[in-house]
């Protein structure tokens, strides 16, 4: 089951800050984020863990509630290269792939 | 450096013709991926690779094949029984083998494929 991402899209003014959500009709395991620029690989953000365990990357932060089946992606003080489509892949048992949402298209303007 | 490789960056394809895309990892990964990008879509799994020589149906493996003769090379066939193949096609691979919910995928420059 695919989750759910929101906002579809965002535009932003550099300096602003952007929260992207990641719902899963089923429990999670974990949950990833990627970012993606266009016509380039999705590379890898953040992993978050059931649990409380966090990896990844240190500008950018998320949160878990597995009560809520929920992720969300938090972007501060936004820059020109965040730019581009950010996608949360869940794991939710059964099997470890992640099942990938339809993705948030940030934009970013000076 | 390690990573993962993908040609060519664009395909063009017959009608009536099967093409074959290819992925090349050095980082010693045991699994594999194909993913298939569309508009809006997201990232959509078409087969996956846990070991040499096995290999699993993804979500849309319809019209596609796959074979997994080495460790380092996991190449996808797009067959002419493939009615709508213009996408844009990621590889991917993992480290171990299970894959495992804390394991992160790394990904492949894409190739776009086009249908003439």
């Amino acid at each position: 089951q695919q989750p759910v991402q929101s906002p579809q899209a965002v535009i932003l003014r550099e300096g602003e800050d952007a929260v992207i959500n990641c719902s899963s009709s089923k429990a999670l395991y974990s949950v990833h984020w990627y970012r993606q620029k266009h016509g380039e690989a999705p590379v890898f953000l953040m992993i978050l863990l059931k649990g409380g365990e966090q990896k990844g990357h240190d500008k950018i932060s998320a949160s878990f509630n597995e009560k809520k089946q929920q992720s969300s992606l938090y972007l501060t003080a936004s820059q020109l290269s965040y730019s581009g489509t950010y996608f949360c892949g869940t794991v939710t048992g059964g099997s470890y792939i992640p099942t990938f949402g339809r993705g948030t298209s940030l934009i970013v303007h000076p | 450096d390690g990573g993962i490789t993908q040609s060519p960056k664009y395909l063009f394809r017959k009608e009536g013709q099967n093409v074959t895309l290819s992925c090349e990892q050095n980082l010693n990964h045991d699994a594999m991926y194909w993913y298939r990008q569309d508009p809006g879509q997201g990232l959509r799994l078409i087969y996956y690779s846990q070991i040499v020589n096995d290999f699993q149906k993804g979500d849309i493996a319809e019209g596609y094949s796959v074979s997994r003769e080495k460790k380092e090379s996991f190449p996808l066939t797009v067959t002419s029984a493939q009615k709508n193949p213009t996408a844009f096609y990621l590889c991917a691979s993992s480290r171990e083998r299970a894959g495992g919910p804390r394991e992160t995928q790394y990904f492949g420059p894409g190739t776009r494929l086009l249908v003439l």
